[in-house]
């Protein structure tokens, strides 16, 4: 089945370094990918997306790329902030067919950003 | 607008018990969703309802039971909880369709002992 596997934490970085988090995900069919963030004591929160192959999913200056040739949906930004520690989970969810939009998780990645 | 609302945020039972969860949203979405969420393994979908009157269940339905009440509502009951139970819980809703991004409650955190 599909599955989306992400980089282990936890990730401790400096203020105003570079971040990656590796996801790769294995699927049938045309996913779309997701990012979700998750502050301390709360919900996850929708961070961006990307529907199709080589889509680039943007906000608060977080980047991710849909790379159907890799499977691949690494997160980047170039320089973190101590309000950036969080939870970041990799998501797919099938297209129009399948489950009905279901989404599968990766375990998720623990940053912590000191200043 | 609230997005979605889960009652209670903190609860404790003793095995055996039984209690529901409840999940609103008022963001008019079909599908809603049932999350249970423990340390390093991400989140696991419990049961969903793609639409109004229908459910499925998700990948680890054991041990619970939904009612899709109406559009806003989908409760989450636990019959007999066990121990095992003692997780996490998220609701979540989104319109129809993968490409929809789903949208999250701030979750019910569940001890039981």
């Amino acid at each position: 089945g599909d599955s989306v596997t992400q980089m282990e934490g936890p990730v401790t970085l400096s203020e105003e370094a570079f971040l990656t988090i590796n996801c790769t995900y294995t699927a049938t069919g045309y996913p779309s990918l997701f990012w979700y963030v998750q502050y301390p004591g709360e919900g996850l929160q929708l961070l961006l997306k990307a529907t199709k192959a080589d889509d680039k999913g943007s906000n608060k200056g977080f980047e991710a790329t849909y790379r159907k040739e890799t499977t691949s949906f690494h997160l980047e930004k170039g320089s973190v902030q101590v309000s950036d520690s969080a939870v970041y989970f990799c998501a797919l969810s099938e297209g129009y067919g399948g489950s009905q939009g279901n989404l599968i998780f990766g375990k998720g990645t623990k940053l912590s950003v000191k200043p | 607008n609230a997005g979605v609302t889960q009652t209670p945020k903190f609860q404790v039972l003793k095995t055996g018990q039984s209690m529901t969860l409840q999940c609103a949203q008022d963001m008019n979405h079909n599908s809603m969703y049932w999350y249970r969420q423990d340390p390093g393994m991400g989140l696991r979908l419990i049961y969903y309802s793609a639409s109004e009157g229908t459910t499925d269940k998700g990948e680890v339905p054991n041990g619970y039971n939904v009612s899709r009440l109406n559009k806003r509502e989908f409760s989450l009951r636990l019959e007999s909880a066990a121990p095992s139970q003692t997780s996490v819980y998220f609701c979540a809703s989104s319109n129809s369709g993968g490409q929809r991004p789903q949208y999250f409650g701030p979750g019910t955190r569940l001890l039981v002992l």
